[in-house]
């Protein structure tokens, strides 16, 4: 069956540095991946999204980068910031019905 | 603008009691979505409804209803809770259904005694 995980549950950093969090999944025919970023005791947030047809895509702070050849994801947060401290998820959104999550990585931030 | 809202926020239950947990999106979104978190784990699909008047059941349905009152509110129902359903819940709606992102409330953590 179709799955969606992330290479490492947990990561620290240092304020300031650059992170990235890495997902792989495994179903070829998935074309299109959503990140979401997961606060204590609230809701997945939308972060930012990418479609197969891209290799890469950038938002504020955050890069998303696509290798479909190896079926790999990874989400890059520059600068990162104490605010950034939350669990985050790569989410498998191809499905009409659904999405798949992988199982997190919680991001810790050191000041 | 609240964007997806869940009541109520904790619930402890007795095994065998029923509830229903409430969820209503301003966005005029057309699908919407319940979800259930354990400890470690990512999102699994319990039901979804695809529009106003469908609903499907998901990844992990059983001892759980919905009900799709209208296009803002859909509803999951605990008939006869117990200790497995102990999870946080989270309602979710898109604008369509496929390959659109979901938006996600802040949860309900129920706890099934």
């Amino acid at each position: 069956g179709e799955s969606v995980g992330l290479h490492l549950p947990t990561l620290s950093v240092q304020e300031g540095d650059n992170s990235i969090i890495n997902c792989a999944y495994s179903n070829s025919a998935s074309d299109y991946f959503i990140w979401y970023k997961q606060e204590s005791g609230k809701g997945p947030q939308f972060i930012i999204d990418i479609r197969s047809n891209m290799d890469k895509r950038q938002g504020q702070r955050v890069t998303v980068l696509l290798n479909k050849t190896v079926k790999h994801l990874s989400l890059q947060i520059a600068a990162t910031q104490p605010g950034d401290s939350a669990v985050y998820f790569c989410a498998d959104a191809t499905g009409a019905n659904n999405l798949f999550f992988g199982t997190g990585t919680r991001l810790t931030v050191i000041p | 603008n609240a964007g997806v809202t869940q009541t109520p926020k904790f619930q402890v239950l007795k095994t065998g009691q029923s509830m229903t947990l409430q969820c209503a999106q301003d966005m005029n979104h057309n699908s919407m979505y319940w979800y259930r978190q354990d400890p470690g784990m990512g999102l699994r699909l319990i039901y979804y409804s695809a529009s106003e008047g469908t609903t499907d059941k998901g990844e992990v349905p059983n001892g759980y209803n919905v009900s799709r009152l209208n296009k803002r509110e859909f509803s999951l129902r605990l008939e006869s809770a117990a200790p497995s359903q102990t999870s946080v819940y989270f309602c979710a709606s898109t604008e369509l259904i496929a390959k659109n992102i979901q938006y996600f409330g802040a949860g309900t953590r129920l706890s099934v005694l």
